[in-house]
């Protein structure tokens, strides 16, 4: 089976730092290009960032750039968000996506919660 | 970047069809074929129905199309059915090789 599942969400203060992780099963992740996107409570998606399936290409979104880098292991199927000087509007749920083109399969999300 | 514009809210009694408009600008919608459509129900991840304009995966129902005609592209819902009850979001590639979302719209079977 097809899966993504994300890992590493929490409660943290303004400024602090997280990792998230994203685990691919079920296909050759090596092969694919991954995205990020969050979404606020109650509010719509935003995509975060983009790595090739080579990680030659990345991209941020203006909201994020300097403050998250986004990686991958090939060897281990696991795709990273290294968070830092998280502020209270990077509380979102968080979903890795596998672009296919377009975004096909989805993991559950994780949750970051940025508070005081 | 600018989220993509649409309309907040849709809907439709079960069996019509309705069409979901996203309007972007030259930079994403109207400068390239790469306009996706999601679905998301409550609580759940988005799910993939249009991709490249016009294109459904594979296990999609025929019920969804998509189509584009300058810098607005469209979704088309045909035969509604109470599980079409959701959020829909476009999103679009960039000139900056970035994704730009629409706001999201929800539609409701009546």
């Amino acid at each position: 089976e097809v899966q993504l599942v994300e890992s590493g969400g929490g409660l943290v203060q303004p400024g602090g730092s997280l990792r998230l992780s994203c685990a691919a099963s079920g296909f050759t992740f090596s092969s694919y290009s991954m995205n990020w996107v969050r979404q606020a409570p109650g509010k719509g998606l935003e995509w975060v960032s983009y790595i090739s399936s080579s990680s030659s290409a990345i991209y941020y979104a203006d909201s994020v750039k300097g403050r998250f880098t986004i990686s991958r292991d090939n060897a281990k199927n696991s795709l990273y968000l290294q968070m830092n000087s998280l502020r209270d509007e990077d509380t979102a749920v968080y979903y890795c996506a596998r672009f296919f083109p377009g975004m096909d399969v989805w993991g559950q999300g994780t949750t970051v919660t940025v508070s005081s | 970047q600018s989220a993509l514009t649409q309309p907040a809210s849709v809907s439709g009694s079960p069996g019509q069809s309705i069409t979901i408009s996203c309007t972007g600008a030259s930079s994403d919608v109207g400068g390239y074929n790469y306009v996706s459509w999601y679905q998301q129900h409550p609580g759940k991840a988005p799910k993939l129905m249009i991709y490249d304009v016009s294109n459904r995966p594979s296990g999609v129902s025929n019920r969804f199309s998509g189509s584009k005609s300058g810098n607005t592209a469209s979704l088309t819902i045909s035969g509604l059915q109470a599980e079409d009850e959701a959020g829909y979001y476009c999103s679009s590639y960039t000139s900056r090789s970035t994704v730009v979302f629409g706001g999201g719209t929800k539609l409701t079977v009546l």
